[in-house]
């Protein structure tokens, strides 16, 4: 049971380059998210989908793009890298958006913008 | 708004030691709260989690009981062991409007020497 795998787990960039950061969950969950990881500033909320077809913004959504094609996958796009996007992103999932239903969060992508 | 507030760490104890790590929160709903653990190099997992007051959630040896009336969910283990050592995180989740929030507590890191 793979449950939420992120892809790749660590990568360099360069300023204004871009790329996707890969989330799949084989859970059947309705609800994903990304969330960046900052020293001193605890998890923060980039962009959320509650299904297929549905996406919605975080607390930090400028510079970052999603969409959610199916419900599995949940990719995470940088538009131009920049140093403040350094940092560690999790993806995380969970069955529905019920306030009570747990998170089940993937390893992490450490991410630095050179 | 809601909020939620953990003590600072790092904390350091010797193993076998008592362990207490404080979480109040603020919510003009009901929330349900949850206690995660990161292990280095991981993502977060669930530790915990109780979704009315009163509730005590509880597992490998940890604690924590939804007191509504302190506004408290404080995590508390017996005995701790070396591979405790993570950083443990207090978060509550709730409706806002039709969408659910989740708030994260900044973390508390945990060191237990041998």
């Amino acid at each position: 049971n793979a449950g939420v795998t992120q892809t790749p787990k660590f990568q360099v960039l360069k300023t204004g380059q871009s790329m996707t950061l890969q989330c799949a969950q084989d859970m059947n969950h309705e609800y994903m998210s990304w969330y960046r990881q900052d020293p001193g500033m605890g998890l923060r909320l980039i962009h959320y989908s509650v299904g297929a077809g549905i996406t919605d913004q975080g607390e930090v959504p400028n510079g970052y793009n999603v969409s959610r094609s199916t419900t599995e996958d949940f990719p995470l796009r940088l538009l131009s890298a920049a140093p403040s996007q350094t940092s560690v992103y999790f993806c995380a999932s969970s069955r529905t958006p019920t306030a009570s239903q747990p998170q089940h969060f993937g390893d992490g992508t450490r991410l630095s913008i050179l | 708004g809601d909020s939620v507030t953990q003590m600072e760490g790092p904390v350091t104890l010797s193993e076998e030691a008592f362990l207490t790590i404080n979480c109040t929160y603020t919510a003009t709903g009901y929330p349900s709260l949850f206690w995660y653990v990161q292990y280095p190099g991981e993502g977060l997992q669930l530790l915990l989690k109780a979704t009315k007051a009163d509730d005590k959630g509880s597992n490998k040896g940890f604690e924590a009981t939804y007191r509504k009336e302190t506004t408290s969910f404080h995590l508390e283990k017996g005995s701790v062991q070396v591979s405790d050592s993570a950083v443990y995180f207090c978060a509550l989740s709730d409706w806002a409007g039709n969408n659910r929030k989740l708030i994260w507590g900044l973390g508390t890191s945990l060191a237990v020497n041998p």
